[in-house]
């Protein structure tokens, strides 16, 4: 069975610091790797997906890594701000089921 | 863009009712998803359909039935509802494993 790890749970930075979230997997056959948002009472949207085959994936100031030797995934959030304080969840896909198994997430605060 | 949307946002109900959560994609896909996540235990998956009546269990069914009888709209039921189905409710839909979430459900069973 899949396992997903974030460490750490919680994260404070000040505004303009790069963030580095962390994604662990148990198994590296996977399908693909997908990022999410979620703000407080909300659900969750969507930032980036990594297929199997690629290396990364970029969209504005987020920048995801996929390592599938040593199942790892960072998201990197680039110049951060106060906006950016939500809380972040990976979650792997093994293809043969659309199924995903998440993470807990970790939960940024950017102080401005 | 993909749209998903629950039918309420927020819910309060008595134990013994049942209760409807309602949602709706737009964008023609053929998976559907419903989750319930709590603090300390993150996202639980309750069922999925993969097409229309069609569906399978997921890790946490039961005191719940779901229903898909068009592919647009996947309803889950709680048949008696009890205090520890007090929750957030989320639906998801998906194209080839990426999933797209609706606003959620925050059910309350008093």
């Amino acid at each position: 069975k899949q396992e997903v790890t974030q460490i750490p749970a919680a994260l404070s930075v000040p505004e303009g610091e790069n963030l580095v979230l962390n994604c662990s997997f148990t198994d590296s056959a996977i399908y693909n790797l997908q990022w999410f948002r979620q703000d407080p009472g909300k659900g969750l949207t969507s930032l980036l997906l990594i297929q199997s085959s690629q290396r990364e994936q970029t969209s504005g100031r987020l920048n995801a890594s996929l390592d599938k030797s040593s199942g790892r995934s960072t998201l990197y959030i680039a110049a951060s701000q106060p906006g950016d304080s939500a809380t972040y969840l990976c979650a792997a896909g093994r293809g043969d089921d659309y199924k995903l198994s998440f993470g807990a997430g970790t939960t940024v605060t950017v102080r401005a | 863009d993909v749209k998903v949307t629950q039918s309420s946002r927020y819910l309060v109900k008595r134990t013994g009712e049942k209760v409807f959560l309602e949602c709706v994609q737009d964008m023609d896909h053929e998976n559907m998803f419903w989750y319930r996540q709590d603090p300390g235990l993150g996202l639980r998956l309750i069922y999925f359909s993969y097409d229309v009546k069609m569906k399978e269990k997921g890790d946490i069914p039961e005191g719940y039935s779901v229903s898909r009888e068009k592919k647009e709209r996947f309803s889950l039921i709680l048949e008696s509802a009890s205090t520890n189905q007090t929750s957030m409710y989320l639906c998801a839909s998906s194209l080839d494993n990426e999933q797209f979430f609706g606003p959620g459900t925050r059910l309350t069973v008093l």
